[in-house]
C-alpha cells in the first residue's frame, strides 16, 4: 500500500537536545512538507521540499533542520534552538509535477507528538 | 496574501441534523480551496477540493462545499450527522504563486451528540 510513514509515534527529549523526526513516502511524490500543529492554532508551515536536494524555508522554520537526499525521505531536526517544541508535526507529500501544483492534493503522515520534558 | 477564517471553534449537533462549518478566504488570486478532517491523534484526510471547476464540490462521506466568489465562503456541509462525523475540521487555501502549498484555518472540532 502507498502511503507516508512517520516515526516514532511518540517522542520525549530532554531540554538542550536535538531530535530527529523521521518521514517516509512511497507515492513518488517530489514535494514533501513538514507542518506543526498546535491547539487551536492550525497547521503552521516549517519546511518543504519541491524536489531532492532543495528545500525551502516556511513561516516559522527558526530552530528547525531538514534534508532532502532521497525522493522518498525527507526528515526534520527539531534543534535546541526551538524555544518552545512541544507539539504534533505532521508530514505531507504531493505530487508537485504538474505546471500548476497549486492543484496537488497534500497527503498526510499519521504524525509524531514531540513532547519536551 | 492569502488566509482563510474558519468561524467558530467548536460546534456541536444532534445525530441527524444538519452539520455547517464555516469558512471564509482571502485571496488576492483565484483560490483553490480545500476541506480536511482529522481524527484525534492522526493526520488530514483530503475530504474535498475546490479547484475552479464546479462551484459545487461533492466529497467523501457525503459531505459537500459550495465556493461562492461573492461572498468568499466554501462552507462545509453535510445533511445528516453521524457519530462518526465527530472530529476536527480545517479549511485550506493554496498560497498561490510558484510554491503551491497550503494555508491552513485554525480549525473546527465537531462533536455529535446522540
Amino acid at each position: 500500500d502507498g502511503g507516508i510513514t512517520q516515526s516514532p509515534k511518540y517522542l520525549f527529549r530532554k531540554e538542550g537536545q536535538n531530535v530527529t523526526l523521521s518521514c517516509e513516502q512511497n507515492l513518488n511524490h517530489d514535494a514533501m512538507y513538514w507542518y506543526r500543529q498546535d491547539p487551536g492554532q492550525g497547521l503552521r508551515l516549517i519546511y518543504y521540499s519541491q524536489i531532492v536536494n532543495d528545500f525551502q524555508k516556511g513561516d516559522i522554520a527558526e530552530g528547525y533542520s531538514v534534508s532532502r537526499e532521497k525522493k522518498e525521505s525527507f526528515p526534520l531536526t527539531v534543534t535546541s534552538a526551538q524555544k518552545n517544541p512541544t507539539a504534533f508535526y505532521l508530514c505531507a507529500s504531493s505530487l508537485g509535477t504538474t505546471s500548476d501544483w497549486s492543484t496537488d492534493t497534500q497527503y498526510f503522515g499519521p504524525g509524531t507528538r514531540l513532547t519536551v520534558l | 496574501a492569502q488566509s482563510v477564517t474558519q468561524l467558530g471553534s467548536h460546534v456541536s449537533v444532534s445525530e441527524g441534523a444538519l452539520v455547517l462549518l464555516r469558512c471564509n478566504y482571502s485571496s488576492s488570486v483565484p483560490p483553490y480551496l480545500f476541506w480536511y478532517v482529522q481524527y484525534p491523534n492522526q493526520g488530514l484526510q483530503l475530504l474535498l477540493k475546490y479547484t475552479s471547476a464546479a462551484t459545487l464540490v461533492k466529497g467523501i462521506n457525503g459531505f459537500e462545499a459550495e465556493f461562492k466568489k461573492s461572498e468568499t465562503s466554501f462552507h462545509l456541509t453535510k445533511p445528516s450527522a453521524h457519530m462518526s462525523d465527530a472530529a476536527e475540521y480545517f479549511c485550506a487555501v493554496t498560497r498561490g504563486g510558484s510554491q503551491g502549498n497550503l494555508i491552513f484555518g485554525k480549525g473546527t472540532k465537531l462533536s455529535v451528540k446522540p
